[in-house]
């Protein structure tokens, strides 16, 4: 089956910019995570969907970023504007269900310059 | 303190070595992931179990679930293994809102021919 597809692999902007990542899971997948993993750490969860509902985005800094999920398939995580510290790998993941695999796309590099 | 947390950060070996990173959790699961990401950011998925061991090829994994413990252990190390390896558990979910996960902050591993 196809993987979790992510778009663009590299995007460098400026500070105060905005940016928009896109990312297709696999089909069929009901729930849908962004993550956002700086250099040396762990992913952090930014938001998880599950279908088009937003499971849980405690962790999602809103006055800047903002996600959506609109038909229950394909997602986009947008920025604006971007700051310095927003440099990282964007990872999307998707998972059939309960107690299964997430899947992770190959990231989006962001560097905000 | 980190839900999970894994040993050791870096991990340098010789070609042909055997290799065990550890992973300890503190919060109730329903599995542990093993994830491996190479340069570049893409992440993929090894191992997932919720008990005992698993085995594909020259890796490892088992998991003590009384002791909140596991390891990921490579035979026969090759440099194509130089990659950080992520554990990361999964914890139960309801229907409606799909996994959560905890990651690690990753083992950075470097086999030298």
């Amino acid at each position: 089956e196809a993987g979790v597809a992510q778009s663009p692999r590299y995007k460098i902007i400026e500070k105060r910019q905005s940016v928009a990542f896109w990312c297709n899971p696999i089909s069929g997948h009901a729930t849908l995570y962004w993550y956002q993993q700086i250099l040396g750490q762990g992913p952090k969860l930014l938001i998880q969907f599950q279908n088009n509902g937003v499971v849980d985005d405690s962790q999602l800094p809103k006055d800047r970023f903002s996600a959506e999920r609109l038909k229950g398939v394909d997602s986009t995580l947008k920025i604006q504007p971007a700051k310095l510290e927003d440099s990282a790998v964007y990872l999307c993941a998707s998972s059939h269900g309960l107690n299964t695999e997430a899947f992770f796309g190959q990231g989006t590099r962001l560097t905000v310059v | 303190k980190n839900e999970v947390e894994q040993s050791p950060q870096n991990l340098t070996a010789q070609e042909g070595e055997f290799i065990t990173i550890n992973c300890s959790y503190s919060v109730g699961i329903s599995a542990l992931h093993w994830l491996q990401q190479h340069p570049g950011g893409g992440i993929v998925s090894l191992f997932m179990l919720s008990s005992g061991k698993k085995k594909h090829g020259r890796l490892i994994a088992t998991i003590n679930i009384q002791e909140k413990h596991s390891s990921l252990h490579i035979t026969a190390s090759h440099p194509r293994d130089s990659a950080v390896y992520i554990c990361a558990v999964s914890l139960p979910a309801d229907p409606g809102t799909g996994n959560q996960f905890y990651f690690g902050t990753g083992t950075s591993l470097t086999v030298i021919p």
